[in-house]
């Protein structure tokens, strides 16, 4: 089992520029989750999805979209990068009866 | 008030030793506890999760879970250098969502 797999790892974007982060869990979880993690900030919730065809807003929405493609994969998308989005973008899941979440590998982002 | 609170650390403890992280949360209907290690350039790892007051013990880890003074902690016996990493302390709240602290550096000297 590969868990959850995120790509790309690394990315360059000028401002203005969009981009989707892709993820996928081969845990047959039900819900999944975008969060940042940016110095001093912690893990701050983006979107999440409690389950395939539902999607609802974290702490931290603005300047994303995100798409539940299936039950395996949940995407994230940068319409109109900013500065301010330069992060590192991981991918959780869990089942949804167990609360306890499980992390890819990260994206790193840079917007110039 | 943050919801998640840790000492940003670096905590420095000799190798052998027990290295103890704490955190406090604000939520008191707070019913689930995590802790996640994440080394430097990696993701979040679970290493325990706690959900019912008391200790938990699990290999050379230990959680400890007060709801009542709301804090909640991980002792590491037989500190590694291999141990160095920050530690996220995760609460899982009313609305079901993890709210993470911002983590604890630990520093193992050899």
């Amino acid at each position: 089992n590969a868990g959850v797999t995120q790509t790309p790892k690394f990315q360059v974007l000028k401002t203005g520029q969009s981009m989707t982060l892709q993820c996928a869990q081969d845990m047959n979880h039900n819900s999944m989750y975008w969060y940042r993690q940016d110095p001093g900030m912690g893990l701050r919730l983006i979107y999440y999805s409690a389950s395939e065809g539902t999607t609802d807003k974290g702490e931290v929405p603005n300047g994303y979209n995100v798409s539940r493609l299936n039950k395996r994969e949940f995407s994230l998308r940068l319409e109109s990068a900013a500065p301010s989005q330069t992060s590192v973008y991981f991918c959780a899941s869990n089942s949804g009866q167990e609360y306890e979440q499980y992390f890819g590998p990260g994206t790193r982002l840079t917007v110039t | 008030q943050k919801e998640v609170e840790q000492n940003s650390g670096p905590l420095s403890v000799p190798e052998g030793a027990i290295a103890s992280l704490n955190c406090t949360y604000s939520d008191r209907v707070s019913q689930s506890f995590f802790w996640y290690r994440q080394y430097s350039g990696k993701s979040p790892e679970l290493i325990m999760s706690i959900y019912s007051n008391g200790d938990k013990e699990d290999g050379r880890f230990t959680a400890q879970l007060n709801k009542a003074s709301q804090y909640v902690s991980l002792l590491i016996r037989d500190s590694q250098p291999s141990d160095s990493a920050t530690y996220l302390c995760a609460v899982r709240g009313a609305t079901n969502k993890l709210i993470f602290g911002t983590g604890t550096l630990l520093a193992v000297q050899p």
